[in-house]
């Protein structure tokens, strides 16, 4: 696709249910982040991919929250036994390292995932 | 670790009218600073950027300045208008990978 995908575009689910969110970065970008988004929180950083492994996790809130990615592209990040507080939206963005430089800049966002626990 | 602060407001204004929003930041290295958009209904999308210190970054008419000395990279508009309604995200880059953002400035301009 020409951009970053994500699924489903909402989820309402009971307290105590695990989630699983999906994400389809663009094609041939190696970075991969995840990032939450609630009122008045703005954007908090959850785990950065690099390929497959992730150099860094330290946004994680808990044990609860596991990502992964396979094949270098589609990532899944998993709620577990969800609480009322993890409601927010979650963004996954793509990008491409520059060419000749490690520094990966301009990032691509997708339309978010709407999380609901009632 | 890096960090972001930002004037959180919402910000009203009318239109034609002078923008500013404000960001400091915190971060290791030589940084790279960022300003992106949200318009409503929309993904967040990179506004302008600058990676090196007393570097403008501009872009539909945003300016912002990369100030080293004050560690701060504001963002400025002459004349604003009704479609640039938005929130508005400051984000630095420092020696890690990883993007950090402040908490959004809500943008409304009046007709």
């Amino acid at each position: 696709g020409a951009g970053v995908s994500q699924s489903p575009s909402n989820k309402v689910t009971e307290k105590g249910k695990d989630v699983e969110l999906r994400c389809d970065p663009i094609s041939g970008h190696t970075a991969l982040y995840w990032y939450r988004q609630s009122l008045g929180q703005g954007l908090e950083f959850l785990i950065y991919f690099q390929g497959n492994s992730a150099p860094d996790k330290s946004g994680l809130p808990s044990d609860r929250f596991s990502a992964e990615r396979t094949g270098g592209s589609v990532s899944t990040l998993t709620i577990q036994r969800t609480q009322q507080e993890d409601s927010a939206v979650y963004l996954c963005a793509s990008s491409s390292p520059h060419s000749g430089g490690a520094t990966n800049e301009k990032l691509f966002f997708g339309s978010g995932t709407q999380l609901s626990v009632l | 670790g890096d960090s972001v602060t930002q004037m959180e407001g919402p910000v009203t204004l009318s239109e034609e009218a002078f923008l500013t929003i404000n960001c400091t930041y915190t971060a290791t290295g030589y940084p790279s600073l960022f300003w992106y958009v949200q318009y409503p209904g929309e993904g967040l999308q990179l506004l302008l950027k600058a990676t090196k210190a007393d570097d403008k970054g501009s872009n539909k008419g945003f300016e912002a300045t990369y100030r080293k000395e004050t560690t701060s990279f504001h963002l400025e508009k002459g004349s604003v208008q009704v479609s640039d309604s938005a929130v508005y995200f400051c984000a630095v880059q420092g020696g890690s990978e990883k993007l950090v953002f402040g908490k959004g400035t809500k943008l409304t301009v009046n007709p």
